[in-house]
């Protein structure tokens, strides 16, 4: 069974500073990933995915991850944080036999930025 | 491209009523979710349809629960008898067909007393 864990429950960062999110997944072959951004009473946006090829996606409002089949990591970044990124992050992993219909999703980590 | 929708927002019931809920996806997104997220929690999938025909349903996804999609439009979740730990919030998320990706609501939130 896939499951997925997000090991950093709160992150505080400056605005301006670099940002890593980690998530580690676990999963017997090809996964399908995914960062999920969720702000206060609102449903979940999807800031980007992995499928296949290139182990390193781009995302919207500027976020990147990067696939490491190795150490079954799939690390949300971003270079330089703004205010309005504040929100709770969600790692989610699909299996390819299904068509990533069942989607597991780590608990969150909630980001904080502060001036 | 309205996005999906998701009514009521917000429900507040007592124990053992009955609630329903409503999801309508994205147009023509063949394939319609449903998740439960509890505070603190990442969403848990209960449920989904592929058109009309509901395709799996998650161990979560008690007897007291249904969803229906009808002529593969919008969808319904119900829950009977309610329990206090069923206060959760109730996303919807549907996908197009040939991509995997989900697209998600707003959610409901249900609150039982």
């Amino acid at each position: 069974a896939q499951s997925v864990t997000q090991p950093d429950i709160h992150i505080t960062v400056s605005e301006g500073a670099s940002l890593e999110l980690r998530c580690n997944y676990s999963y017997g072959a090809t996964p399908y990933l995914f960062w999920y951004v969720q702000s206060p009473g609102q449903g979940l946006q999807l800031l980007l995915k992995y499928f296949s090829g290139d182990t390193l996606v781009q995302g919207i409002k500027g976020f990147e991850a990067e696939f490491k089949r190795s150490q079954s990591s799939f690390n949300l970044r971003k270079p330089s944080v703004h205010w309005s990124d504040a929100a709770e992050y969600f790692c989610a992993v699909g299996a390819l036999e299904t068509g990533a219909n069942n989607l597991f999703f780590g608990t969150g980590t909630r980001l904080t930025v502060i001036p | 491209d309205t996005g999906v929708s998701q009514n009521p927002r917000h429900k507040i019931t007592k124990r053992g009523q009955n609630v329903t809920f409503r999801c309508d996806p994205i147009s023509e997104h063949n394939r319609l979710y449903w998740y439960r997220q509890t505070l603190g929690q990442g969403p848990e999938f209960l449920t989904y349809f592929q058109n009309e025909a509901q395709l799996e349903k998650s161990r979560l996804l008690s007897d007291r629960f249904s969803a229906e999609r009808p002529k593969g439009s919008f969808s319904t979740l119900e829950i009977q008898r309610t329990e206090q730990g069923d206060s959760a919030m109730y996303l919807c998320a549907s996908t197009p067909t040939g991509t995997y990706e989900q697209y998600f609501g707003p959610g409901t939130r249900l609150t039982v007393t």
